[in-house]
């Protein structure tokens, strides 16, 4: 089956304490990103990559880090997390990494996370 | 001003009912257009594109207007499987960087 997941789903965490959140798509798909979902702010995109050993900042990447060293997966790295990343994040992945950004997204179901 | 911009709801609307969704873009170089769908506590998925044209899918209507810069989504006899969040979602290119941008979604419930 077709599919993007991510682990873990859930996450209760402290301030300072890094933490990687894992995302794998099976799509062999080149274009993968990562958001974060807010209250009245919808989804904003932190990372994004075009292909392996290519990545770019989205519009909120203060704070994450991300590495491409397969095409299949594309984690997400808080170093040290603080209580306003606290958030719904979600992996996302489409076929081309030149058109990435304006074919179908795949998304993940989703990563709950709490900072405290 | 947000870049994608939709009316947040909630909208309520009686089953059998047609419902129509705007939203508006403020970056006139933005190349793709979406509508997604996405349920509470879930991922979201795509609904349809929207072509300059317009197009329809069954019962969803999408529309673009480029030279107002907003696009529009139209569902007609609402069925109680349409209550869901729906997100405008618009794709833009500046030199090699993609990116996509959500507006905050419009909330649906039909009701029975």
């Amino acid at each position: 089956e077709a599919q993007v997941t991510q682990n873990p789903r859930y996450l209760i965490t402290v301030t300072g304490k890094k933490l990687t959140v894992t995302c794998s798509q099976n799509m062999n798909h080149e274009y993968m990103s990562w958001y974060r979902q807010d209250p009245g702010l919808g989804l904003r995109q932190i990372y994004y990559s075009m292909n392996v050993e290519v990545t770019d900042k989205g519009d909120v990447p203060e704070g994450y880090k991300v590495s491409r060293k397969e095409k299949r997966n594309f984690p997400l790295i808080l170093e040290s997390p603080s209580p306003n990343q606290t958030s719904l994040y979600f992996c996302a992945s489409s076929l081309s990494g030149v058109r990435g950004a304006g074919e179908t997204q795949y998304f993940g179901p989703g990563t709950r996370l709490l900072v405290l | 001003r947000k870049e994608v911009e939709q009316d947040p709801g909630p909208f309520n609307v009686p089953e059998g009912a047609t419902v129509a969704f705007n939203c508006t873009y403020s970056n006139s170089a933005s190349q793709s257009f979406f509508w997604y769908r996405q349920d509470c506590r879930k991922e979201p998925k795509l609904l349809m594109s929207v072509y300059s044209s317009g197009n329809e899918d069954g019962r969803f209507t999408a529309q673009l207007n480029r030279a107002s810069q907003y696009i529009s989504l139209l569902i007609r006899d609402s069925k109680l499987s349409d209550s869901a969040t729906y997100l405008c979602v618009v794709a833009s290119s500046s030199g090699s960087a993609r990116q996509l941008t959500f507006g905050s979604g419009t909330q649906l419930t039909v009701l029975p």
